[in-house]
């Protein structure tokens, strides 16, 4: 079955502070992933997309995440985060519908 | 550009009821998806629609269909409302068809059932 996993479902951490948002996705789905980002009461927003290429992406808002096939992740990172970071990210894969396949979103919550 | 708008954000119905959920996307996008956000579900595919025609559709009953217009602007009608169909309807648009393409997403319409 296809599916796209996030393997917390909140991150606490502090102001300034590293964080790392997991992400690993069934070898059915395509190789087509995407960062999602949602802010409260608003749609989604991306991060940023891997096609193909190089397997590091840099995004916007200071925002990357790294391919690795071998063990089929995408994990998400930033080396310092804001309080206007705080919000819930979703993993997304591509579909064989052509659809993209959420995981179940992971809520960052950055305290002062 | 503006971006994708949906109308209207928030809607309150009783069961049994039908709703319609209008969907307008960016200018020059042939293509719309839907999808439901729920708390216990998350984000689920409803179907996509490119130019007027539905080309996939998610594991939803018949309950819930579209429609896309000639203008790109899609249509989503949910007939004989459940409880559990209350949810955060979103919908997406792309320049083209294809899981690699870019969609844009909409605030979302925030359906309650009572």
């Amino acid at each position: 079955a296809q599916s796209v996993t996030q393997l917390d479902s909140q991150v606490p951490v502090f102001e300034e502070a590293p964080v790392e948002l997991r992400c690993n996705y069934s070898s059915s789905v395509s190789v087509y992933l995407f960062w999602y980002v949602q802010y409260p009461n608003q749609g989604l927003q991306l991060l940023l997309k891997y096609l193909s290429g190089s397997t590091l992406v840099k995004g916007i808002n200071g925002f990357e995440a790294e391919f690795n096939k071998s063990q089929t992740s995408f994990h998400l990172r930033k080396p310092s985060v804001h309080i206007s970071d705080t919000a819930e990210y979703f993993c997304a894969g591509g579909g064989s519908q052509g659809n993209l396949i959420f995981g179940k979103g992971t809520k960052l919550s950055v305290k002062p | 550009k503006a971006g994708v708008t949906q109308t209207p954000r928030y809607l309150i119905k009783t069961r049994g009821q039908q709703v319609t959920l209008s969907c307008s996307p960016i200018s020059g996008h042939r293509s719309v998806s839907w999808y439901q956000q729920t708390p216990g579900q998350g984000l689920q595919f409803l179907f996509e629609y490119f130019s007027e025609t539905q080309r996939n559709k998610g594991n939803f009953p018949g309950r819930f269909s579209g429609r896309q217009f000639s203008n790109s602007r899609s249509e989503m009608n949910v007939s004989t409302l459940e409880l559990g169909d209350s949810a955060l309807y979103l919908c997406a648009s792309s320049p083209n068809a294809g899981a690699y393409n870019e969609q844009f997403f909409g605030p979302g319409t925030r359906l309650t059932v009572l």
